[in-house]
């Protein structure tokens, strides 16, 4: 079992559906980390989170430690926003690398 | 601007000719990281570098070196490229070596061994 399980895989939408990507882990972790990964192959950082709640734009990412588990959320999806969106989580306090979830492939229709 | 550049982007090479893949980054940041990314398995972490002359393994650091000379470079070398090394490699970099600090990535070199 893989430490870091992302739901679903693949994602097809049309354009203005409301967008929930789930990431479950089984290590403790320090922080928690989404990614999105262009068409082109560029990834960037969208969000890190370590407890509660973070809203950028159109996007919301949440964590419970509780339960190890986080939500990606987008509001009224856009073709642009078509991307492979991954998670990652950083185990412990110390400086280990970032351990990845295998990504969720979303593609939003016009 | 603020970026982690890699060279080449691509490349194609044979079994057994050593190469190497820079990165840099004009952040003066002190955490540098290799990360590969294979289809159905995601990315990895090959080797990373908490700062200047420090150097770590990752989770898949056989038939792979770095050094860590000067802040802003962290080369990736393959002394003995093989096919299982056909990948795409990502350098990135974050401020410091904590769990909350945002990691910039590089654009990617995707490698072929023939």
């Amino acid at each position: 079992k893989n430490e870091v399980e992302q739901s679903p895989q693949n994602l097809t939408a049309q354009e203005g559906e409301f967008i929930t990507i789930n990431c479950s882990y089984s290590v403790g972790i320090s922080a928690l980390h989404w990614l999105q990964q262009h068409p082109g192959g560029g990834i960037v950082s969208l969000f890190m989170l370590s407890s509660g709640k973070k809203k950028h734009g159109r996007l919301i990412a949440t964590i419970n430690i509780q339960e190890k588990h986080s939500s990606l959320h987008i509001t009224a999806s856009h073709p642009r926003d078509s991307a492979v969106y991954i998670c990652a989580v950083r185990r412990g306090g110390g400086a280990d690398g970032l351990t990845f979830g295998k990504g969720t492939h979303l593609i939003i229709q016009p | 601007e603020a970026q982690v550049t890699q060279n080449p982007r691509y490349l194609i090479t044979v079994t057994g000719k050593k190469l190497t893949v820079t990165c840099s980054q004009n952040m003066n940041h002190e955490y540098m990281s290799w990360y590969r990314q294979d289809p159905g398995l995601g990315l990895r972490q090959i080797y990373y570098s908490m700062n200047v002359e420090v150097t770590d393994k990752g989770d898949v650091p056989e038939g792979y070196k770095v050094s860590r000379k000067e802040k802003r470079n962290f080369p990736l070398i393959l002394e003995s490229p093989s096919p299982n090394q056909t990948s795409l490699y990502f350098c990135a970099s974050s401020l410091h070596p904590t769990p909350h600090n945002e990691q910039f990535f590089g654009p990617g070199t995707r490698l072929t061994v023939l």
